[in-house]
This record gives C-alpha cells, sequence and structure tokens, in this order.
C-alpha cells in the first residue's frame, strides 16, 4: 500500500522558516517524480513544486519568488520543502504527491504563519 | 500558464442518478509526446485529494467504474454513472501536460 506522510508543519512567525517532510512508502520512491501541492482553507488546490525522481529537473511555482526549495533523498524515501520567509498567505493544508499526474497523495500537514 | 476552467462549479444530484462535470484548458493539453495529462481529483469533506482518472480516461486503482472520463484537446468530461453517498466533495480537474501544474477551481457535488 502506497503512504505518503507529512510532517513539519506548525505555527510560525511571519518571516520564519519551516522545513516540511514527506515520507513515502509502498512503492520504489527513487523511480517517481514528488510534487508539493498546498490548499488555503477554504480554497482549491495550488501547485507549489516539481521534482523528478533522480533530482535532475526542479520547477517552482512562480508565485513563491524564490522562498521556497524542494529537495529528496532516494535513500531515505523522502521528500522535502524548505520554507522561508514565511508570509500570512501561506498559512495552508500542505500536500505531497506522486507524480505529475497526482497518482497518490499524503494527509497533508498544516502550516499556520500568524505572530 | 494554463488556465482550467470547471463547469458548473455546484451540482446538486440525487442519489441513483448520473453526474457530469466538464472541464476546458486555456490551451490544448497534448503533449510533445502524444499523451494529453489531464487528471479529475476527488475531494471528499475533511480529506486529502484522491486521484480518480488520469490521462483523460484511465482509472486510477481502486477507482468504480461509476466514473468515467472523455474528452480531448481542450474540453473534458467526468462522468458519474449512478451518485452514491460516498461520493459527495469537490472534484478537481488538472493538467500535467505543461508546468506550472495548473488545476480548476472545483466542482462541488453534493445530494439533493
Amino acid at each position: 500500500e502506497v503512504q505518503l506522510v507529512e510532517s513539519g508543519g506548525g505555527l510560525v512567525q511571519p518571516g520564519g522558516s519551516l522545513r516540511l517532510s514527506c515520507a513515502a512508502s509502498g512503492f520504489t520512491f527513487s523511480r517517481y517524480s514528488m510534487n508539493w501541492v498546498r490548499q488555503a482553507p477554504g480554497k482549491g488546490l495550488e501547485w507549489l513544486s516539481y521534482i523528478s525522481s533522480s533530482s535532475s529537473t526542479i520547477y517552482y511555482a512562480d508565485s513563491l519568488k524564490g522562498r521556497f526549495t524542494i529537495s529528496r533523498d532516494n535513500a531515505k524515501n523522502s521528500l522535502y520543502l524548505q520554507m522561508n520567509s514565511l508570509r500570512a498567505e501561506d498559512t495552508a493544508v500542505y500536500y505531497c504527491a506522486r507524480d505529475a499526474s497526482g497518482y497518490d497523495w499524503g494527509q497533508g500537514t498544516l502550516v499556520t504563519v500568524s505572530s | 500558464d494554463i488556465v482550467m476552467t470547471q463547469t458548473p462549479l455546484s451540482s446538486p444530484v440525487t442519489l441513483g442518478q448520473p453526474a457530469s462535470i466538464s472541464c476546458r484548458s486555456s490551451q490544448s493539453l497534448v503533449h510533445s509526446d502524444g499523451n494529453t495529462y489531464l487528471s479529475w481529483l476527488q475531494q471528499r469533506p475533511g480529506q486529502p485529494p484522491r486521484l480518480l482518472i488520469y490521462k483523460i480516461s484511465n482509472r486510477f486503482s481502486g477507482v468504480p467504474d461509476r466514473f468515467s472520463g472523455s474528452g480531448a484537446g481542450t474540453d473534458f468530461t467526468l462522468k458519474i454513472s449512478r451518485v452514491e453517498a460516498e461520493d459527495v466533495g469537490v472534484y478537481y480537474c488538472m493538467q500535467a501536460t505543461q508546468f506550472p501544474l495548473t488545476f480548476g477551481p472545483g466542482t462541488k457535488v453534493d445530494i439533493k
């Protein structure tokens, strides 16, 4: 059974940083691209970033303006999202998703940016 | 960026009756590799999204056959042949043909 488990969310002050993790199991992690997607409270889905299976190709949403960095460790079956200079509008549930087509999704981790 | 639109945005349906959601993209979703990367996702209340359909019409593992996808180019449709209570939620179309990946605004399906 495929499992994606996000962690690392929480309450952070504006301007602060967080590092999200996504632990993968049930499939050969190193063979799949991965994505981060977020959902603000009561809103739709917003794609944030993509990383290829070997980390050779990375894309970001323009709206992030260089504040977020995606990475992965295939030896640890883990995906990461380093988030810096956080703003109130970054408050959302953050999901990791397998493959660009969205084959599997984690339960999400809530990030709240507030003073 | 490719803009995805959906109609309707809200769809009250009767149990056992069919339902249909349309999705339109601002440009063709045919990739240079010949595939069309259009997916449909379901998000039940309080749950994460779940993939139903990928590449227009391919049902993902475990998805009931009452869900079907069709379309081509810029126009796509998700159909539920007979709506069940567990189908309540928000349905999103998503394109993965071109980065940035983009989602439709979502269609809320509930029971009349």
